[in-house]
């Protein structure tokens, strides 16, 4: 199994781009979430989903776009990327609320 | 927000010795407590969840403790290794699906 995949692994985007970060995973888990990481901050939750069709809001999620058609995949969308996005996101999935979530590599953004 | 809490922020322990961390978080709508293990240039990699009050989990020399009636968790490391250097995060599911994150406890184990 792969567990959660990732892509891309870096990016530089300049500000006002748009981007994808895309995630996918292969334990057919529900719950799958997007985390961002920056200094002294600690992992912030950015969006979330509890199945196919279902997302809502985490802590910090202005700026950002995601959807679930698949169990599989759950793609962050940047609309106009802006410094503050500057960081590293992690992807992560779960069978349910009560497991450990399975973590991806990290994509490392830098809009400049 | 709902804060989950970590003391120390760091920690530097003698190869050999023993050494705990505290997670703090709001007692009420509990659902859940996660401890992770995130090394440096790696993701984060689940230790334990515990959901019930009294709760003890154990992995080789790690163990953990979950007090939900006054709202805190106990990690443990005995007798630490260097593989043990790492950042250990808490989270916590607050009666739904989100999981928020402590800012971690980053343990330096000196040989």
């Amino acid at each position: 199994n792969a567990g959660v995949t990732q892509t891309p692994k870096f990016q530089v985007l300049k500000t006002g781009q748009s981007m994808t970060l895309q995630c996918a995973q292969d334990m057919n888990h529900e719950y799958m979430s997007w985390y961002r990481q920056d200094p002294g901050m600690g992992l912030r939750l950015i969006h979330y989903s509890v199945g196919a069709g279902i997302t809502d809001q985490g802590e910090v999620p202005n700026g950002y776009n995601v959807s679930r058609s698949t169990t599989e995949d759950f793609p962050l969308r940047l609309l106009s990327a802006a410094p503050s996005q500057t960081s590293v996101y992690f992807c992560a999935s779960s069978s349910q609320a009560a497991r450990g979530y399975t973590f991806g590599s990290g994509t490392r953004l830098t809009v400049v | 927000i709902l804060n989950v809490e970590q003391s120390p922020q760091s920690l530097h322990v003698q190869e050999g010795d023993s050494t705990n961390f505290t997670c703090s978080f709001p007692s009420s709508n509990f659902y859940a407590l996660h401890w992770y293990r995130w090394e440096t240039a790696k993701s984060p990699e689940a230790l334990f969840v515990m959901t019930l009050n009294g709760d003890e989990k154990k992995k080789g020399r790690i163990s953990a403790t979950l007090n939900t009636k006054e709202g805190y968790s106990y990690l443990y490391i005995k007798g630490s290794q260097p593989e043990d250097s790492a950042t250990y995060l808490c989270a916590f599911n607050f009666g739904n699906e989100k999981l928020t994150f402590g800012t971690g406890t980053r343990l330096t184990i000196i040989p």
